[in-house]
């Protein structure tokens, strides 16, 4: 696609729900990278996956976040038993490998009420 | 000692003026480095990128890299309003790195 797509653009979930964040990234970019950013703050890098080596799991807060990759392209991140903490924008971001800047998708806004 | 330090700012130029924003980092074996523009509830923007010493023009930016002092800046020529957003310095780990850790960023005010 032209962009970085990300969906949903907003979700409102209770405390204890899991959610699901979907990310299409740009055709032929082999890298694909999760981040969040809380309210006024900077961004913290989750998870980043290269074509089809294992992904870098080490920026997950918890064992409550998981996130894959299909065929190399669209990626979800799953987050189980949500905490009111979890509450942030998600982005998601691609690249054509690593070294290179990023370009990032809308972002998916989660409030946990 | 933060992986990647920016002025919190915000810093207030008025219309016209150049603006310099100012990056340090900590990771020695960096090799690239970015500038993001984030304007309010919306996702950062790639701006800039340079791998070597030096300055990269392009339009009103300049990007200034001085590897030695683990030091990157942004100048913004010719400020304008529209200018007006967090700018985040971005820079990608050493050798064989693979994750680019981003800045809190500096807040910037063009005034008209």
């Amino acid at each position: 696609g032209a962009g970085v797509s990300q969906s949903p653009s907003n979700k409102v979930t209770e405390k204890g729900k899991d959610v699901e964040l979907r990310c299409d990234p740009i055709s032929g970019h082999t890298a694909l990278y999760w981040y969040r950013q809380s309210l006024g703050q900077g961004l913290e890098f989750l998870i980043y996956f290269q074509g089809n080596s294992a992904p870098d799991k080490s920026g997950l807060p918890s064992d409550r976040f998981s996130a894959e990759r299909t065929g190399g392209s669209v990626s979800t991140l799953t987050i189980q038993r949500t905490q009111q903490e979890d509450s942030a924008v998600y982005l998601c971001a691609s690249s054509v490998g690593t070294g290179y800047g990023y370009t990032f998708g809308s972002g998916t806004r989660l409030t946990v009420v | 000692q933060k992986e990647v330090e920016q002025n919190s700012g915000p810093l207030s130029v008025p219309e016209g003026a150049i603006a310099s924003l100012n990056c340090t980092y900590s990771d020695r074996g960096s090799q690239s480095f970015f500038w993001y523009r984030q304007y309010s509830g919306k996702s950062p923007e790639l701006i800039m990128s340079i791998y070597s010493n030096g300055d990269k023009e392009d339009g009103r930016f300049t990007a200034q890299l001085n590897k030695a002092s683990q030091y990157v800046s942004l100048l913004i020529r010719d400020s304008q309003p529209s200018d007006s957003a967090t700018y985040l310095c971005a820079v990608n780990q050493g050798t064989g790195g693979f994750k680019t850790i981003f800045g809190a960023g500096t807040r910037l005010f063009v005034k008209a």
